[in-house]
Parts: C-alpha cells; structure tokens; sequence
C-alpha cells in the first residue's frame, strides 16, 4: 500500500505559539484522515478526523485542514501547551476491503518550550 | 472503562522461542488490530480482523498468526522469534468504518 509521509520529523515551539505539523499522502482514493497524538510509552491518541468530502475540521484548539488537490493535511494546535509535546502522526484510510484499515505516516514530534 | 488491554507490556525473548500477545477490548467493536511500532517507521499493520471469525494480512504478516477468539479478544502469535521481531506491539480496535481507533498501551518486545 502507499504510505502517509511527513514533511518535518521534529518541530519545537515555544509555549502559546501556534504549531503547524504537515502532511503528504500519496493515494487520491483515501476518503478518511485522522491525527493521533502519542505521549511516550503511551499508545496513539485520536485528535480529529476529516473526511474527504470537507475541507476543514475545527476541534477543541485543534484544527485539520485537507488539500486534496495537492494531497495534503495539516493540524494547527492553537496556543501550544507544554502537554501538547508528544510525536503526531497522520493516518489515512483508503476506502475498500473489508476493514477499516489505516495507514500512518512516520510521526512529528513536537516539543514546547516553556 | 478498561478500553483496549494489552498483556503483558513487557518481554523479552530468545531467538526461536514462541509467545501470544493477548488483547482485549470491552466497547463492542466489531474490528481489531495489530501494529508494530519501530523508530522512524511508525506503525505498520500486521493483521487485521474486521469482524468476529475473519482474519487477514496487513503489510507486514510474515513471523505472525492471529486468532480471533471472540469478539473482544484478539492474540498475536510469534511462533518462533526473531531479532528483526524486537519492536512495540500495538493492539487497536474500531467500531466501523470510517471510525477511529482505540489503542491499547502496549506490548514492548524484546528478542535477543
């Protein structure tokens, strides 16, 4: 299957700035986006999901913006917290077979300087 | 609300030997799943089970075996370890389609 890439592996910000983490997937037939956050020594935590039908999702000082054109989704974390530090991934869901099945980019990890 | 439990969270074996990860969830979902976790890759599929009595091969099946025992149980089988094996082992679940998963906390597995 093709994989979910990111552009930056790490990503620092100081605390109550906004933090942008990006991603590139490659397969125009996914129809479904979520962000996991994963502290470490913890499993993925579910953040927000897109589907291919909207362009942007807002949630709770998240937001998720889907650029089909250019095959790209990014998470905006607004007023970053040093809770926030975790690594970030993007899962896409390419439709067909008989799951639900995933496929995730490498990770972002995002540190927050106090 | 336990969510997904994963056993045990941590083991290490010698090459050649054998062990089942045990996963278990309590929401009713119908999908599992199993991924592994190795540094700079991030998670990859390794089997899936998309309802109670089916099971099927993700992108890294080779050195496993699943069995869904039930709807909330769902183990991983090594059957003979190996070192390229040493990784963290992440049991997942879903509702449905187009839903997103529960992690569990997971398996760090060690073979030497």
């Amino acid at each position: 299957g093709e994989n979910v890439g990111l552009h930056l592996p790490t990503l620092s910000v100081q605390e109550g700035d906004n933090s942008i983490i990006n991603c590139a997937y490659s397969n125009s037939a996914s129809d479904y986006f979520i962000w996991y956050k994963q502290e470490s020594g913890k499993g993925p935590q579910f953040i927000i999901d897109i589907r291919s039908n909207m362009d942007k999702r807002q949630g709770q000082r998240v937001t998720v913006l889907l650029n089909k054109t250019v095959k790209h989704l990014s998470l905006q974390i607004a007023a970053t917290q040093p809770g926030d530090s975790a690594v970030y991934f993007c899962a896409e869901n390419m439709g067909g077979g008989t799951g639900n099945q995933f496929y995730f980019g490498t990770g972002t990890s995002l540190t927050v300087i106090p | 609300n336990a969510g997904v439990t994963q056993t045990p969270k941590f083991q290490v074996l010698k090459t050649g030997q054998s062990m089942t990860l045990q996963c278990a969830q309590d929401m009713n979902h119908n999908s599992m799943y199993w991924y592994r976790q190795d540094p700079g890759m991030g998670l990859r599929l390794i089997y899936y089970s998309a309802s109670e009595g089916t099971t099927d091969k993700g992108e890294v099946p080779n050195g496993y075996n699943v069995s869904r025992l039930n709807k909330r149980e769902f183990s991983l089988r090594l059957e003979s370890a190996a070192p390229s094996q040493t990784s963290v082992y992440f049991c997942a679940s879903s509702e449905r389609r187009l839903y997103g998963y529960t992690f569990g906390s997971g398996t760090r597995l060690t073979v030497v």
